[in-house]
């Protein structure tokens, strides 16, 4: 079974500076998606950024991006310029990729809940 | 807006009864995920649905069941509830073609007193 990590509980960054947000995952398959979710106190889950397996360059969403190591199943986001609205809980997650039918689900990481100091 | 509709957004009840949880997908989703998130906790996936079939399990209770109707709502009902049932229940749906994307609705939080 897939398994996603996130081993940063908490993490703060100051306002305009870089962060980075730590994932592992574990797998077998060769072909997936892995994604970045944000929650805000509102709880909504928001889409950041998604990586397709296949791909070897690395996605990147405005002042997000990711460092996708697939030898070393690891999937990293950084925000750059942080900003006061990005503080939320941010979610790793997994999800394989099924091309003949239904797609499975979504394997969150237990979260990382960044908070943003001015 | 992510196109997902879960009603009601809020419920109160108390232990031992029963709810009701609704969820309407995209238009043209065919895929219907039910997750579970309790205080502080990440997501849980409870079930997953697919053009009326049921697809895959998770850490669903015996106490909960679920059902995806011919024009793809879906509906978690959640029975002899406890304490314990209080969370966020997210649904969430898919479609081919959107690059593996789940797509969540605003969650239903159930509170058991």
């Amino acid at each position: 079974a897939q398994t996603v990590t996130q081993s940063q509980p908490e993490m703060s960054v100051q306002e305009a500076e870089t962060v980075t947000l730590s994932c592992t995952y574990d797998t077998s398959e060769s072909d997936y998606y892995l994604f970045w979710y944000k929650q805000p106190p509102s709880r909504q889950m928001i889409l950041v950024i998604r990586q397709e397996a296949y791909k070897q360059q690395n996605a990147t969403e405005n002042r997000f991006s990711v460092n996708f190591q697939k030898a070393a199943k690891s999937f990293s986001l950084k925000i750059s310029d942080s900003q006061l609205g990005d503080a939320a809980m941010y979610f790793c997650a997994y999800r394989s990729a099924d091309y003949g039918g239904s797609q499975g689900n979504l394997i969150f990481g237990k979260g990382t809940k960044l908070s943003v100091k001015p | 807006d992510s196109g997902v509709t879960q009603t009601p957004k809020h419920l109160i009840t108390a232990t031992g009864q029963r709810v009701t949880l609704r969820c309407s997908p995209r238009s043209g989703d065919l895929s219907v995920y039910w997750y579970q998130q309790s205080l502080d906790q990440g997501l849980q996936f409870l079930i997953q649905y697919y053009n009326g079939e049921e697809r895959a399990k998770g850490n669903i209770l015996e106490r909960f069941s679920a059902q995806q109707f011919p024009d793809l709502h879906s509906e978690l009902n959640l029975s002899s509830l406890e304490l314990g049932d209080s969370a966020l229940y997210f649904c969430a749906s898919s479609g081919r073609g959107w690059g593996g994307e789940l797509f969540f609705g605003e969650g239903s939080r159930l509170t058991v007193l």
